[in-house]
Order: C-alpha cells, then structure tokens, then sequence
C-alpha cells in the first residue's frame, strides 16, 4: 500500500510570509496513463474539505494563485507565496489511484 | 453547481446498522465515480469506499470491508453507504465525495456508542 508522509506536521506562519508542505510517497504515484494523481485539499476550521490542486501542480477553480503545486515522482511541494488569514486549517496530500490521504498539516499563524 | 448533501446520519449502537445517503446535484450524476471518505473526532481524512459511474465496480478500505457496502441509484442521483457492524471506531463525519471535480458534501455525523 502507498502510504503518504507530510512534513512538517504543524507550521505557524507569519501573515503575509511564504510557506511549504512537503509530501512524500512510498513509491512513485506515476500512473500507467502517464499522469500523477497526487491532489492538495485544505480544510478551514469547522468545513468540509476543499480541493486546491489536482494532477500535482492544477489549480481548482476560484483557487487563489498564491497556491502552487510542484514535484514529481515520489516528492510534493504545496506552496502558499504570502499566507493570510484565511489560509489557517489542515492540509492534506492525496494520492488520487488508491485514495491515500497523508496526515494532515496544521497552519496557524504566529 | 454541484452540490452533494449527505443525510442519514446518527446515534446507533455497537453492532448496529445505518444507512447513508448523498443526493447530487448540478452533475451527470451517472457519468462519475463517487466515494464515502470518513473523519474521526480530531483526526484526518480516511477514504472509505468508492465505486464508478454505473456501479459495476466497487472499492473499500480493510477496516470496513465486510461491512460497509456502497451503491448508487442513478434514476435518484443518489449515492449510499450501507454500514452494518458498527464499532466504535467507525464513529466519524462521513463526507460525499465526487473526486473528478473535487466537491465534498458537507458531512453527517456517525456516532457509535452504547
């Protein structure tokens, strides 16, 4: 089974500061078809989940551009440019074949 | 707009049964897959069950596999979770999942307890 590790667990950021989410996959989430189903969900306190990215670096409609997604094979990078307020909740990876989901990363700000 | 709206939720105990529904909307319904990911009280994101656009093909997670079943009823646009056996550690927000467009419902809550 693949299994999806976030780093780090907890980031407290300063607004208006950069931050990163790193996921790393037990293998390559490179799929037969070619493409790499690896997708960004943030959840704000008390919501429902919320796409942000899909097929790593695809950004959801009405998605902010200060969001992006990179990587490749086994390594992903979600990166927030200048976090505001409304940025705070958990964030997820997912590997988007069997489902997998990593741990979840806590952003709050200092 | 897609909206998925999740009903059937509650208090059931150990042993138990519920049934779940997700009505859908704003979508062709039939032409997507759908899953049930679930949230425990304080903890992250566990996918389910899925299934694909006609119901032909059905997928679960080991811890339920056995007694969660999933279905769909295109003529209703409605998706289900038949969850039988409940546990303890099935008790979580069990959220309506349409992953080609990324639309979560808003989540009923499951609470199994004597």
């Amino acid at each position: 089974d693949v299994v999806m590790t976030q780093s780090p667990l907890s980031l407290p950021v300063t607004l208006g500061q950069p931050a990163s989410i790193s996921c790393r996959s037990s293998q390559s989430l490179v799929y037969s078809d070619g493409n790499t189903y690896l997708n960004w969900f943030q959840q704000r306190p008390g919501q429902s989940p919320r796409r942000l990215i899909y097929k790593v670096s695809n950004r959801d409609s009405g998605v902010p551009d200060r969001f992006s997604g990179s990587g490749s094979g086994t390594d992903f990078t979600l990166k927030i440019s200048r976090v505001e307020a409304e940025d705070v909740g958990v964030y997820y990876c997912m590997e988007g074949t069997h489902w997998t989901f990593g741990q979840g990363t806590k952003v709050e700000i200092k | 707009e897609v909206q998925l709206l999740e009903s059937g939720g509650g208090l059931v105990q150990p042993g138990g049964s519920l049934r779940l529904s997700c009505a859908a909307s704003g979508f062709t319904f039939s032409n997507y897959a759908m899953s049930w990911v679930r949230q425990g009280p304080g903890k992250g994101l566990e996918w389910v069950s899925g299934l694909d656009g006609r119901g032909d093909d059905t997928y679960y997670a080991d811890s339920v596999k056995g007694r969660f079943t999933i279905s769909r009823d295109n003529s209703k646009n409605t998706l289900y979770l038949q969850m039988n056996g409940l546990r303890a550690e099935d008790t979580a927000v069990y959220y309506c999942v349409m992953w080609l467009l990324g639309c979560w419902g808003q989540g009923t809550l499951v609470t199994v307890s004597s």
